[in-house]
């Protein structure tokens, strides 16, 4: 069965410091993966999405991911966080035959002045 | 105006009342989820709906039913709601199409059952 796995539940950053959220998938065939965040008291907006070809991609607000194969890893990336990057992350993985998103359990960032 | 709404916001209820949530959507979208959320658990499936005369179970159904009243309209019902389904509750909406499509969230229901 497909799974994603978050293992960090809560990272605390300064402003301006780098950034790595990690995820990792089950999935037998290549993944439709994604990316959401969640801002306090929002709905779940798209950061970034992997469906094909370059393992790098880009996404909004600066974020980035890239799909690991051998490691069935879709990190989340930022080179300088900012007080505004503050959410709760989401990692998920579609299913092959329908639209439906397993989401891993969420990563709380907390960023610090 | 909001692509993805759903009403009420938040709701209070008590153990064994009837509950109604609705989301409704102008993006014109065929598909439509019902999620909830808990903290430590992230998002799980409820109910699903590929048009009007599609209506799927999700991973966690027991409990709810659901009713897709239009196109743009999908309601999600707790016949007697208990304590355990106080959550967040998301509805999402997705186009068809021949390779995976987005699902685009709405703002989400904030429900506690006393």
């Amino acid at each position: 069965a497909q799974s994603v796995t978050q293992p960090d539940i809560h990272i605390t950053v300064s402003e301006g410091a780098s950034l790595e959220l990690r995820c990792n998938y089950s999935y037998g065939a290549t993944p439709y993966l994604f990316w959401y965040v969640q801002s306090p008291g929002q709905g779940l907006q798209l950061l970034l999405k992997y469906f094909s070809g370059d393992t790098l991609v880009q996404g909004i607000k600066g974020f980035e991911a890239e799909f690991k194969r051998s490691q069935s890893s879709f990190n989340l990336r930022k080179p300088s966080v900012h007080w505004s990057d503050a959410a709760e992350y989401f990692c998920a993985v579609a299913t092959g035959d329908t639209d439906k998103l397993i989401f891993g359990t969420g990563t709380r960032l907390q960023v610090f002045p | 105006d909001a692509d993805v709404t759903q009403t009420p916001r938040n709701r209070i209820t008590k153990t064994g009342k009837r509950i109604m949530l609705e989301c409704s959507q102008t993006k014109g979208h065929d598909r439509m989820y019902w999620y909830r959320q808990d903290p430590g658990l992230g998002l799980r499936l409820i109910y699903y709906s590929f048009d009007v005369k599609d209506i799927n179970k999700g991973e966690i159904s027991d409990g709810y039913s659901v009713s897709r009243q239009a196109q743009a309209k999908f309601s999600l019902s707790l016949e007697s709601a208990i304590p355990n389904q106080t959550a967040l509750y998301f509805c999402a909406t997705s186009d068809r199409g021949l390779t995976y499509n987005e699902q685009f969230f709405g703002p989400g229901t904030r429900l506690t059952v006393l």
